[in-house]
C-alpha cells in the first residue's frame, strides 16, 4: 500500500493523559500536513511541514501539541494532558512540492481519539 | 478571511437521481484554489477534483460534472445517474494565494449524500 498510513487508527485515553499519533505519508512527498476534525465538521488545518521544517501551525495548535517529522518522512503529533475537548478524528495528509508544482493532498484513514 | 459554506447538510435521492451539492466560497485572494472531497464511512478524504481561479471552464468525468462560476462564487458538483457506492460525505474546500497550490485548505462543512436503492 504506497498511501498515507496513520497509526493507530484508534484511541481511547483518559483526560490528563498523553498520547502520540504516527503518519506515514506517500514516500516521495516532501509536504506533510495534519488536520483535526469534529464530528459533523470539516477538517480544520493543525500544521505542515516541508521536508523536516514545521513550516506553519494554526493557533488551534495550543502549546499542549507539538508536531514533529525529524527526518523529513514520517510525522508524529503529541497532544499532551488530553482534554474531553480534544476528542476528534485527526487527518494526516502529503504532497509534492517543487517550485510552483504542487500536487494535490492525499490524506490518510485518521487517527480517531477519544479522551474519557 | 477564507470560508467556504455548503448549506446543504444532508441529500437524500433515489439511485438512478442525478444531484447537485452546491459549494459558496468567500475569498480576497485573486489566485485560489477549489477542491471537492469524498468522505466515505472509512473516514480516508478522497481527492475528486483542483480546479483554480483563472479557470472557469466546467469539467466532466465520467458521472461526475463540476460547474465552477466566479460571479456567484460558486462550484457545485453534480453525480448524474447516482448509485448507491455514491453515499458518502462531501466537502468542498479552498485555498489562497498565499499558499501556493493546496496548503492549508480551508473546508466546508460537509453534504451527506444517501443514495436510497
Amino acid at each position: 500500500d504506497t498511501g498515507v498510513s496513520q497509526d493507530p487508527r484508534h484511541k481511547i485515553t483518559k483526560r490528563g493523559q498523553n498520547v502520540t499519533f504516527r503518519c506515514d505519508p506517500i514516500s516521495e512527498h516532501n509536504r506533510l500536513y495534519w488536520y483535526r476534525q469534529t464530528l459533523g465538521q470539516g477538517p480544520e488545518f493543525l500544521t505542515y511541514f516541508q521536508n523536516e521544517a514545521q513550516l506553519e501551525k494554526s493557533r488551534l495548535l495550543s502549546d499542549r501539541f507539538s508536531a514533529e517529522r525529524p527526518k523529513g518522512s514520517f510525522s508524529t503529533l503529541e497532544i499532551q494532558r488530553t482534554e474531553q475537548g480534544d476528542s476528534a478524528m485527526y487527518l494526516c495528509a502529503s504532497s509534492f512540492r517543487q517550485g510552483p508544482l504542487n500536487t494535490e493532498a492525499f490524506f490518510g484513514q485518521g487517527t480517531r481519539l477519544t479522551v474519557v | 478571511a477564507q470560508k467556504v459554506t455548503q448549506a446543504q447538510t444532508e441529500i437524500s435521492v433515489v439511485e438512478k437521481e442525478d444531484v447537485t451539492l452546491d459549494c459558496v466560497y468567500e475569498t480576497r485572494d485573486t489566485t485560489y484554489y477549489l477542491f471537492w472531497y469524498k468522505q466515505p464511512p472509512s473516514g480516508e478524504l478522497v481527492f475528486l477534483i483542483r480546479r483554480n481561479s483563472f479557470d472557469e471552464q466546467n469539467e466532466i468525468s465520467g458521472r461526475y460534472s463540476w460547474n465552477f462560476q466566479k460571479s456567484t462564487s460558486s462550484f457545485n458538483f453534480t453525480i448524474t445517474a447516482s448509485q448507491v457506492v455514491d453515499s458518502a460525505v462531501y466537502f468542498c474546500a479552498l485555498t489562497g494565494s498565499e499558499s501556493f497550490g493546496n496548503e492549508k485548505l480551508t473546508f466546508g462543512t460537509g453534504t451527506r449524500l444517501t443514495i436510497i436503492p
